[in-house]
């Protein structure tokens, strides 16, 4: 059983360019959930999804992020139009229903903007 | 909307020792507390979860209890050993969304001296 897979681990790309973010959940886990960590700090939730359901977006700072889940399984975050405060770790959890059940983290995917 | 305090943000202790982290809740709706454990560059590692229909929860080293009343919840490692050296981190689900999102304090760094 593979854990939560993300890629790429490591992006480098100049301010103003676009960025997508890749998210392979637990086979089975059916919420799945980003987040970000900035450096030296506590992580920031930015979006969920459950099933068919429509998904939070309430954490997505502004209209430049988007995410979409696609087959209830992968999920891939977009960040348009980057900025140098973008810059952070972005982490994927996933779990088998919300709620109370544990969430699981991928290794993150490190992002930097020059 | 929900916040979490965590304290302390440094804690130092001889192998061996005991340590403590505290957190604080806001949202008296909260009913799930994770503690995760992160080692530098990797992800965040789920070590205890405890929900609010009970006051305290072990496993070996590791216990956390819970004080609905007053909103906060703490994580003991006893005989702490160097291993245990690492960024801890407590959450709060947001209990009134019924989502699983979680809400994360800024981190405690525990350093185990041998």
């Amino acid at each position: 059983g593979a854990g939560v897979s993300q890629s790429p681990s490591n992006k480098v790309t100049e301010k103003g360019k676009d960025v997508e973010l890749r998210c392979d959940p637990i086979s089975g886990h059916t919420a799945l959930y980003w987040y970000r960590q900035s450096l030296g700090q506590g992580l920031e939730f930015l979006i969920y999804f459950q099933g068919n359901s429509a998904p939070d977006k309430s954490g997505l700072p502004s209209d430049r992020f988007s995410a979409e889940r696609t087959g209830g399984s992968v999920s891939t975050l977009t960040i348009q139009r980057t900025q140098q405060e973008d810059s952070a770790v972005y982490l994927c959890a996933s779990s088998s229903d919300r709620g109370l059940k544990p969430q699981h983290f991928g290794d993150g995917t490190r992002l930097s903007i020059l | 909307g929900e916040n979490v305090e965590q304290h302390p943000s440094t804690l130092s202790v001889q192998e061996g020792d005991s340590a403590v982290i505290k957190c604080t809740y806001s949202d008296s709706a909260s009913n799930y507390f994770p503690w995760y454990k992160q080692e530098l560059g990797k992800r965040p590692q789920l070590i205890i979860d405890i929900r609010s229909n009970v006051g305290e929860k072990k496993d070996q080293r590791i216990a956390v209890t819970l004080n609905k009343t007053a909103k906060h919840f703490s994580l003991h490692i006893t005989e702490t050993q160097p291993e245990d050296s690492a960024v801890y981190f407590c959450a709060a689900v947001h209990g009134s969304s019924n989502t699983g999102k979680l809400i994360f304090g800024q981190g405690t760094t525990l350093q185990v001296k041998p």
